[in-house]
């Protein structure tokens, strides 16, 4: 089976900060790593897929980058809009497409 | 515009089943792949089953296997979700999204670019 563990789980950050979120996966994925953005009440939104890859229509303040089996999600000059909770998730087939716990960005 | 729509939600018995459905509008739904997510109150997105675009690949979760079943009917532009023997803690919002396929040398890979709003499954007695 695969975990996957996000750090941190809560982050306070404020309008224009940098943010950075971390997802570790406990055997190689290679690429197969995706990042979501949920808000209360809405559908979960793609935002990166292939561990760096940008979905079309994202803001490009939002990337992506791995090293080894360790993933982060960066935000650069995080907007009002951008307050919400953050997933990744592994993408291999072959594996149960396990979500991480999920990383809560607050004011 | 392109979008899926979850229905079949509702308030069941504990050991009682639900069949959830998935329609699509705005692209053809029978050439993805497609994915079941949940999220309990207070919880995590947690992803439950899968569904090739031609159903012959079927994947699960281990908490819903043997009660859970993906099906598609590829006419219709619909993917179901067949729940048996429901749990308390399978009380969740289900989620439906489409699944759409990327590749690394020879090996295709799935993410989830479109979502639905959920539909509420609530397992009490």
């Amino acid at each position: 089976d695969i975990q996957l563990t996000q750090s941190p789980s809560f982050l306070s950050a404020s309008v224009g900060d940098r943010v950075t979120i971390t997802c570790r996966a406990s055997r190689g994925i290679a690429i197969y790593l995706a990042w979501y953005q949920h808000k209360p009440g809405k559908a979960p939104k793609l935002l990166i897929y292939g561990a760096s890859t940008l979905q079309s229509g994202v803001p490009s303040r939002f990337s992506g980058s791995r090293s080894g089996t360790e993933f982060t999600l960066t935000i650069n000059s995080l907007q009002p809009e951008d307050f919400a909770t953050y997933y990744c998730q592994q993408l291999n087939t072959y594996l149960p497409l396990t979500f991480g716990g999920g990383t809560k960005v607050e004011i | 515009e392109v979008q899926v729509v979850e229905s079949g939600g509702g308030q069941v018995e504990p050991g009682g089943s639900l069949r959830l459905s998935c329609e699509a509008s705005g692209f053809t739904l029978s050439t993805y792949s497609v994915s079941w997510v949940r999220q309990a109150p207070g919880k995590g997105l947690e992803w439950v089953s899968f569904i090739s675009a031609r159903g012959s690949d079927r994947y699960y979760a281990d908490p819903v296997k043997g009660r859970f079943t993906i099906s598609r009917d590829n006419t219709i532009n619909s993917v179901y979700l067949q729940l048996n023997s429901l749990r308390a803690e399978d009380t969740a919002l289900y989620y439906c999204a489409r699944a759409s396929r990327s590749q690394l040398l020879n090996f295709y890979y799935y993410y989830m670019d479109v979502w639905g709003r959920g539909t509420t499954v609530a397992v009490s007695s």
